[in-house]
């Protein structure tokens, strides 16, 4: 079945960078754009960027704009997530999730299903 | 940025009950609304897409309705694993999700 698997958990201080793995299994991997969502603790959920595998084309939230960037290793069907500049406000977890695909179609903008959620803690 | 607001915030229910969650969108966003379900320490879970397809494998107690910056998740027998707190979603101008809509045992 399709299955999303992050990389552990990352202790990071104020102003360093850090970098999320998503390997996906089941499908053929460049076929679907894989998004990035976190959540603060307690809180709800932000978007934060997408990426097609196959072109490499990327599109982030205007918030994050130039602080993240997502990259492919097409070789090992993972998607990168990178996040610079962290400040605490950055502590949070954060998901990779595929489109959704149903047997008749895929939805870009839709989800499911999601990595397990990588703890990304900022402290000094 | 299209503001989705949630209501309520926290909905007491017990089980057998039907329950029935609000989303309104700040401005009119078609029918390009979802809704995810997240458990506890879990990621979330699509139910709902495009206001009102179930996704695959989703229980016929969840239904979807609305259109244009009003929409309905209904639940319509809440069973025990279905207390959870529950987000929608769109995608008419870049993405952005509701703050949620947490359904307790009451």
């Amino acid at each position: 079945q399709v299955q999303l698997v992050q990389s552990g958990a990352e202790v990071k201080k104020p102003g360093a960078s850090v970098r999320v793995s998503c390997k996906a299994s089941g499908y053929t991997f460049p076929s679907r754009d894989i998004n990035w969502v976190r959540q603060a603790p307690g809180q709800g959920l932000e978007w934060m960027g997408w990426i097609n595998p196959q072109s490499g084309n990327t599109g982030y939230a205007r918030k994050f704009q130039g602080r993240v960037s997502l990259t492919t290793n097409a070789s090992i069907s993972t998607v990168f997530m990178e996040l610079r500049s962290l400040t605490s406000e950055d502590t949070a977890i954060y998901f990779c999730a595929r489109s959704y695909c149903n047997p008749d179609s895929c939805y870009t903008d839709w989800f499911d299903p999601w990595g397990q959620g990588t703890l990304v803690t900022v402290s000094s | 940025e299209i503001v989705l607001t949630q209501s309520p915030a926290t909905l007491s229910v017990s089980p057998g009950e039907r329950a029935t969650l609000s989303c309104r969108a700040s401005q009119s966003i078609s029918i390009y609304l979802a809704w995810y379900q997240q458990k506890p320490g879990r990621a979330p879970r699509l139910l709902i897409y495009d206001a009102s397809n179930r996704a695959t494998g989703v229980p016929a107690r969840f239904s979807g309705s609305g259109s244009g910056t009003d929409f309905t998740l209904s639940i319509s027998s809440l069973e025990p694993e279905d207390f959870a707190v529950y987000y929608c979603q769109q995608r008419t101008t870049w993405l952005t999700f509701g703050g949620g809509t947490k359904v307790e045992i009451k």
